[in-house]
């Protein structure tokens, strides 16, 4: 049973426009969530996270979006780069005594076309 | 600062051998969580270690074990190992027992490959 879903393996955007990436879990016990970017050998890099309590937190280009009711998270990326092609996860966990156990998506892989 | 810290990067063995994987967290953290990737199952979590004690589990059977030594460094052990087992391992740390918000900072793994 896979709790945190990525539907779409991949995604490709133009260079300066939106990057949308989303993300659905089904464990309502889920209170905090997180994305991760990963390059080709290496590991993933923390990106932004955001609270159960909250519904959007931004960081410079980058802010999450959470709506608990649909149990759906989106990240969204403006403007895209090409540097920001990479594969991207999110992930979840379950409580304060579980953030060291991260439940992560499958996956997508964004592409910034120059 | 030093990042996470994993040996070696990269292995070969065979099916039914056993193997240790080390894994330094960054100076000051001592929660280690680890990390199974392969490409049909994605990320998935193994255990993680507070204090040389396992916190937490992840469903995987019981040739998978792991510890953690007094300065916060973690090993890893797989017994008897199966094709299967072939995959980037990640290590990840984080500096509270809770984790920060679960942040983990990863290391870039110990890639297994078993034939």
């Amino acid at each position: 049973d896979q709790q945190v879903k990525q539907n779409s393996p991949s995604l490709s955007v133009q260079e300066g426009r939106i990057s949308i990436l989303n993300c659905d879990y089904t464990n309502s016990m889920f209170d905090y969530f997180l994305w991760y970017k990963k390059y080709p050998a290496e590991g993933p890099t923390f990106l932004i996270s955001i609270s159960s309590i909250k519904d959007k937190n931004e960081d410079g280009r980058f802010t999450v979006f959470l709506n608990k009711s649909a149990k759906h998270l989106s990240l969204h990326i403006v403007p895209s780069q090409p540097g920001d092609s990479a594969v991207y996860f999110c992930a979840a966990s379950a409580g304060s005594s579980n953030t060291g156990k991260l439940i992560f998506g499958q996956g997508t892989t964004l592409q910034v076309k120059p | 600062k030093a990042g996470v810290t994993q040996t070696p990067r990269y292995l070969i063995k065979t099916r039914g051998q056993q193997v240790t994987l080390s894994c330094s967290p960054i100076s000051g953290h001592r929660s280690v969580s680890w990390y199974q990737q392969t490409p049909g199952q994605g990320l998935q979590f193994l255990f993680e270690y507070f204090s040389e004690t396992q916190r937490n589990k992840g469903n995987f059977p019981g040739r998978f074990s792991g510890r953690q030594f007094s300065n916060s460094r973690s090993e890893m052990n797989v017994s008897t190992l199966e094709l299967g087992d072939s995959a980037l391992y990640l290590c990840a740390s984080s500096p509270l027992r809770g984790g920060s918000h679960g942040e983990l900072f990863f290391g870039e793994g110990s890639r297994l490959t078993v034939l």
